[in-house]
C-alpha cells in the first residue's frame, strides 16, 4: 500500500524559506511523476508543481520564481522549497502521486495528510 | 491554457442523485479529468479519472454509487443514493505536458 506523509515547521517567517519533504513508502519513487498542492484556508487546491528522477520539474507559472522542488531517490523523498514567503502562503500543503512516467501526466491517486504551514512573524 | 470551470455549490437530498459539472476550456477532445472529494476537516481523495470516450476507472474502494462519464467538453461526476458523508467538496482536476490543473470545486450540500 502507497503512502506518502508530509514533513517540516508548521511555522515560517515572512520573507523566510518554507522547506517541505514527502516520504514515500510502498513504492519506488522512480516510476511516478510526483506533485506538490496548497489549499489555503477557505479556498480551492493550486497546484504548485512536479518532479520525476532524472527530469527537470515543471512548476505552476504563479508561484515558479519561487519554487524549488527536488528529489532524493536514494531516500523515496521529494521535497519543496518555496522562497520570500508572505502570509499568502500560508497553507495546508500536499504531496501527491501523479502519473506513471509512460503517461506524461495523469490524475493524482494517491495524497499526503497534509501539513499546514502558517507564514507569520 | 487550461481551464476547468465548476458551479461553486449543488444540493440534494438524502437518498436522491446528483450530477456535477466540470467544463473542461483550451484543450482538446481526448482530454481526461479527475474527480477528487475532500470532506469537511480532511485531505482530498481520488474517486476516479473520467475519459473523453465516456469511460471511467475509479480508486480503490470507491463505493459504486459514485460514477463518471463524458460529453465533448463536460465532465460529470453522479452521485446516487447520497449519504449524509457525501457532503463534501468535489474538485476535478486535468493535466498536460508541464501543467497540472484544478477547477474551482463544487461544495455539495446534502439536505
Amino acid at each position: 500500500q502507497v503512502q506518502l506523509q508530509e514533513s517540516g515547521p508548521g511555522l515560517v517567517k515572512p520573507s523566510e524559506t518554507l522547506s517541505l519533504t514527502c516520504s514515500v513508502s510502498g513504492d519506488s519513487i522512480s516510476s511516478y511523476y510526483w506533485s506538490w498542492i496548497r489549499q489555503p484556508p477557505g479556498k480551492g487546491l493550486e497546484w504548485i508543481g512536479y518532479i520525476y528522477d532524472s527530469g527537470s520539474p515543471n512548476y505552476n507559472p504563479s508561484l515558479k520564481s519561487r519554487v524549488t522542488i527536488s528529489i532524493d531517490t536514494s531516500k523515496n523523498q521529494f521535497s519543496l522549497r518555496l522562497t520570500s514567503v508572505t502570509a499568502a502562503d500560508t497553507a495546508v500543503y500536499y504531496c501527491a502521486r501523479d502519473a506513471p512516467l509512460n503517461m506524461g501526466g495523469g490524475a493524482f491517486d494517491i495524497w499526503g495528510q497534509g501539513t499546514m504551514v502558517t507564514v507569520s512573524s | 491554457q487550461l481551464v476547468l470551470t465548476q458551479s461553486p455549490s449543488a444540493s440534494a437530498s438524502l437518498g436522491a442523485s446528483v450530477k456535477l459539472t466540470c467544463t473542461l476550456s483550451g484543450g482538446h477532445s481526448s482530454y481526461a479529468i479527475a474527480w477528487h472529494q475532500q470532506q469537511p476537516e480532511k485531505g482530498p481523495r481520488y474517486l476516479m479519472k473520467v475519459n473523453s470516450d465516456d469511460s471511467h476507472n475509479k480508486g480503490d474502494g470507491i463505493p459504486d454509487r459514485f460514477s463518471g462519464s463524458s460529453s465533448g467538453a463536460e465532465y460529470y461526476l453522479t452521485i446516487s443514493s447520497l449519504q449524509s458523508e457525501d457532503e463534501a467538496d468535489y474538485y476535478c482536476q486535468t493535466w498536460g505536458t508541464g501543467i497540472r490543473v484544478f477547477g474551482g470545486g463544487t461544495k455539495l450540500t446534502v439536505l
